[in-house]
């Protein structure tokens, strides 16, 4: 079964540059999440969107933003990196409905150097 | 808010031994709740979830965990532990926020020995 597609898995940059990070969800889902897993941490909230819109914030930094675009897939993007954002950053996907499972996907490592 | 607790930070059980994994959760609601492991390095995958009904759940890989509202619970168990078993656990209440989001425990790495 076809399951969460992150680009690129390993990403390499350093302080002060742009990253942008992909992530295609399960077909037929319209949700997307994205997390931010720092070193021996759990995985944080960052943000999430239902149909192109945004429908929940948590801790993402202002330096960050993020989109779905109408064929549901969704970027998050990184500007003026700091080493701290060095971390495993996951997308999931899920239907709409409240509850229902969200699938990961393998992440992708940012190292910002 | 919506919070989880995993008390232990890590755990060693021998192989072969039975296992118990601690969640406590605080939601206002009836909870959705799961559990994720994570291999070193990979993402992570569901093992099982509770929106309803029997409070005992049946997961992938032989592991089980029983919702218990009265104690605002969702222990993982397995009767027998293999090594490969051995990978970070996270418990996880799906809440509500103005959208949709799953709020993770911190963790218990589980330590697997011969």
């Amino acid at each position: 079964a076809a399951g969460v597609i992150q680009s690129p898995r390993h990403l390499i940059k350093e302080k002060r540059e742009t990253a942008t990070l992909k992530c295609y969800p399960i077909p037929r889902h319209d949700t997307v999440y994205w997390y931010q897993q720092g070193p021996g941490q759990d995985p944080q909230f960052l943000i999430s969107f239902y149909e192109k819109m945004q429908s929940d914030k948590g801790s993402i930094p202002d330096r960050f933003s993020a989109q779905q675009f109408s064929d549901y897939h969704s970027e998050l993007n990184m500007s003026s990196l700091e080493l701290g954002d060095s971390a495993l950053y996951f997308c999931a996907s899920s239907l709409k409905d409240f509850g229902n499972t969200i699938y990961f996907g393998e992440g992708s490592w940012l190292t910002v150097v | 808010a919506q919070s989880v607790t995993q008390p232990d930070i890590h755990i060693t059980v021998s192989e072969g031994a039975s296992l118990e994994l601690r969640c406590n959760y605080s939601y206002g609601a009836t909870p959705y709740l799961f559990w994720y492991v994570q291999s070193p390095g990979q993402g992570l995958q569901l093992l099982l979830k509770y929106f309803s009904g029997d409070t005992l759940v049946q997961g992938i890989k032989g592991f089980e965990a029983e919702f218990k509202r009265s104690q605002s619970s969702f222990n993982l168990r397995k009767p027998s532990v293999h090594w490969s078993d051995a990978a970070e656990y996270f418990c996880a209440v799906g809440a509500r926020g103005g959208g949709f989001k799953t709020i993770f425990g911190a963790g218990t790495r589980l330590f697997v020995k011969a």
